[in-house]
């Protein structure tokens, strides 16, 4: 059974550094990983998707990277702003043969602290 | 602008009753997914359809219903049946018919927090 984590479970870092959040997942036959961004109270925004084949993806300052042997995955924000404060969880896909069902980590709240 | 509409933002209900849960989009989407979001724990699904008048039972669908008579919504109803109905319920959707389907994005709703006393 596919399990995900996500560590750590917060995070609290000065505005401008440059951080690093972490997810690993225990099955390595997934189609893709996706990382979303939730902020209180609401729904999740979709911020990069890294197909299987995929070692890494970029969209401004995030990069994201998959290293499915090891069963991990990161999440690199560069030159972090009080807004990029949520709650940032990873899901995987592609478990019990219907492709779009995810399987979510519980995510790493993270605070920038200007 | 395309999105997902999810109605109403809260809901009160008392033990005993049942509740429909809306969920809309006009995104053009095939696929359309109910999770369930309880603190300390991942999003769970729920149900999920991925075409019309389809639809298939998620990890926890005790005590829950769903139709999909129309593209556009997938209604959610938490039954009486549902032993711990209080949660933040969220609706997805994404595109579902190949070749798209195995890197389709999830779009979210905002959510529904039911809390049932």
């Amino acid at each position: 059974k596919q399990e995900v984590t996500q560590i750590p479970a917060a995070l609290s870092v000065p505005e401008g550094e440059n951080l690093v959040l972490n997810c690993s997942f225990t099955d390595s036959a997934i189609y893709n990983l996706q990382w979303f961004r939730q902020d209180p109270g609401k729904g999740l925004t979709s911020l990069l998707l890294i197909q299987s084949s995929q070692r890494e993806q970029t969209s401004g300052r995030l990069n994201a990277s998959l290293d499915k042997s090891s069963g991990r995955s990161t999440l690199y924000i560069a030159a972090s702003q009080p807004g990029d404060s949520a709650t940032y969880l990873c899901a995987v896909s592609g478990y019990g043969g219907a492709t779009n069902k995810l399987i979510f980590g519980t995510g790493t709240l993270l605070a920038v602290q200007p | 602008d395309g999105g997902i509409t999810q109605s109403p933002k809260y809901l009160f209900r008392k033990e005993g009753q049942n509740v429909t849960l809306s969920c809309e989009q006009n995104l053009n989407h095939d696929a359309m997914y109910w999770y369930r979001q309880d603190p300390g724990q991942g999003l769970r699904l729920i149900y999920y359809s991925q075409i019309v008048n389809d639809f298939q039972k998620g990890d926890i669908a005790e005590g829950y219903s769903v139709s999909r008579e129309k593209k556009e919504s997938f209604p959610l109803t938490v039954t009486s049946a549902q032993k711990n109905p209080t949660a933040f319920y969220l609706c997805a959707s994404s595109i579902y018919m190949a070749p798209d389907r195995r890197n389709s994005p999830l779009h979210f709703g905002n959510g529904t927090r039911l809390t049932v006393t």
